[in-house]
């Protein structure tokens, strides 16, 4: 069965950076694009990024581009996100996400990780 | 970039039916697909409608998805509600390589 697992979350003071990843188990990794999706709290679902299956394209939200980077390490079915210049409004738990295909959305997500950005 | 607007909370008794709408602001409901999740509090979301209108296996036949060109909207069914239903639901769609989730529905069964 799909299994995805993130970690790497914590406490981090804002301006730094930190670095998610997330395990992925139960099916072809390299078939399939996948997504960074993240809840602040009390707030709703927020998409974050995409890479795509052959980590060829990536694409952001407006909020976090040019401060995060996806990536995707084949050899390990490994997913990552590298946040850097951290904010109070990037709190929220973070979704690893795969891709369901045919330009819609995710279809299996992870439990998600933690990030709390405070001083 | 469009939003997807949803009501805030909608709440019904168990046996009974809820439809929770979800309206794009600009551009088609009907150029890209809609997914809806559910979401309960502290657990993976899932989905429960993919490609507008299909059911992963596994996820009963209660839940329902359509879209409507006219109100450019696409709307979650949920029948014979059960207490195990209750959770918020997200609709999802696309569009220029920019993702976006509805502002989300909570669901209480009374």
């Amino acid at each position: 069965q799909v299994q995805l697992v993130e970690s790497g979350g914590g406490v981090v003071q804002p301006g730094r950076s930190l670095r998610l990843s997330c395990a992925a188990s139960g099916f072809t990794f390299s078939r399939y694009g996948m997504h960074w999706v993240r809840q602040a709290p009390g707030k709703g679902l927020e998409w974050v990024a995409i890479i795509w299956y052959d980590g060829s394209n990536t694409y952001y939200a407006d909020s976090v581009k040019g401060r995060f980077t996806i990536s995707r390490d084949i050899s390990k079915n490994t997913l990552n996100l590298q946040m850097n210049s951290l904010r109070a409004e990037d709190t929220a738990v973070y979704y690893c996400a795969r891709d369901g295909g045919a330009a819609a959305g995710p279809d299996f997500w992870g439990q998600g990780t933690l990030v709390i950005v405070s001083s | 970039n469009f939003m997807l607007t949803q009501p805030h909370s909608v709440s019904e008794s168990p046996g009974k039916t809820v439809t929770i709408s979800c309206t794009r602001s600009s551009g088609s409901i009907a150029s890209n697909y809609v997914q809806w999740y559910q979401h309960r509090p502290g657990s993976a979301p899932t989905t429960v409608i993919y490609e507008d209108n299909q059911r992963p296996s596994g996820v009963p036949d209660r839940f329902s998805g359509s879209i409507d060109s006219s109100s450019n909207s696409a709307s979650l069914t949920i029948s014979g509600l059960k207490t195990e239903d209750e959770a918020d639901y997200y609709c999802q769609s696309y569009d220029s390589s920019n993702y976006v989730f509805g502002t989300g529905t909570k669901v209480a069964v009374l």
